[in-house]
């Protein structure tokens, strides 16, 4: 495997399930990013971690759960979640965080439904 | 608030010329970024500027004015491939990136 893998790629849930997304990188890097991307809106940066160490939450619902064992995976953990949900999420890496040039590697994403 | 401003859609010929706009207004400011991303893909690295100018790489450029809060992206040549949505977006004073809603790019025979 190389760059950034996601898993599941398709997702549909119920509003009372627990599920997780899972996110690896292959490139060494030292940062880790989720973003939800819903038609037509802008990227929304979720969490960052650096480090393994989280370094920004944008006002994200606690429904939304992160979680980083390691510099290499990231996990978004799912629960009790609303239709509005539903939208594309994403994972990216970059070599370090808090720096200008700092270009993201984004994974495939994972489709989420919520029903 | 922080905004980026880009066109929702635009189109262009095959062989053609495209330039896509991009207004920003952010707390700080550490660099603009364009990526490219097909319908149903990942987001791809095009571009990075900081300094005000124009970079060139290949058929795709990228322009820069702080003062103005503007940036565009230059495609030449268009190609067939090139239909994607081309997102910008901006670096601010924590680091963040702050994303436009991305122009949807149309190419037509």
């Amino acid at each position: 495997e190389t760059g950034v893998t996601q898993t599941p790629r398709h997702l549909v849930m119920g509003m009372t399930n627990k599920k997780s997304l899972k996110c690896e990188q292959h490139l060494g890097h030292n940062a880790m990013y989720w973003y939800k991307q819903s038609a037509k809106k802008p990227l929304e940066l979720m969490f960052v971690y650096s480090l393994e160490e989280r370094v920004e939450n944008n006002s994200v619902p606690s429904r939304f759960s992160p979680e980083c064992p390691n510099s290499s995976h990231l996990f978004l953990h799912l629960h009790t979640l609303q239709p509005e949900d539903s939208a594309l999420y994403l994972c990216a890496s970059s070599h370090t965080f808090g720096t200008g040039y700092n270009e993201q590697f984004f994974g495939p994403g994972t489709r989420l439904t919520v029903l | 608030g922080q905004n980026i401003d880009q066109p929702t859609e635009m189109t262009a010929t095959e062989g053609a010329i495209v330039q896509i706009n991009c207004t920003y207004q952010t707390s700080g400011f550490n660099g603009l970024f364009w990526y490219q991303q097909h319908a149903g893909e990942a987001p791809t690295f095009l571009s990075y500027n900081v300094l005000d100018g124009l970079e060139e790489k290949g058929r795709f450029s990228s322009f820069l004015s702080r003062s103005k809060g503007y940036s565009y992206l230059l495609l030449k040549e268009l190609q067939m491939k090139d239909s994607a949505s081309y997102l910008c977006a901006v670096s601010d004073s924590n680091y963040q990136l702050i994303w436009g809603a991305g122009t949807k790019l149309i190419i037509k025979p």
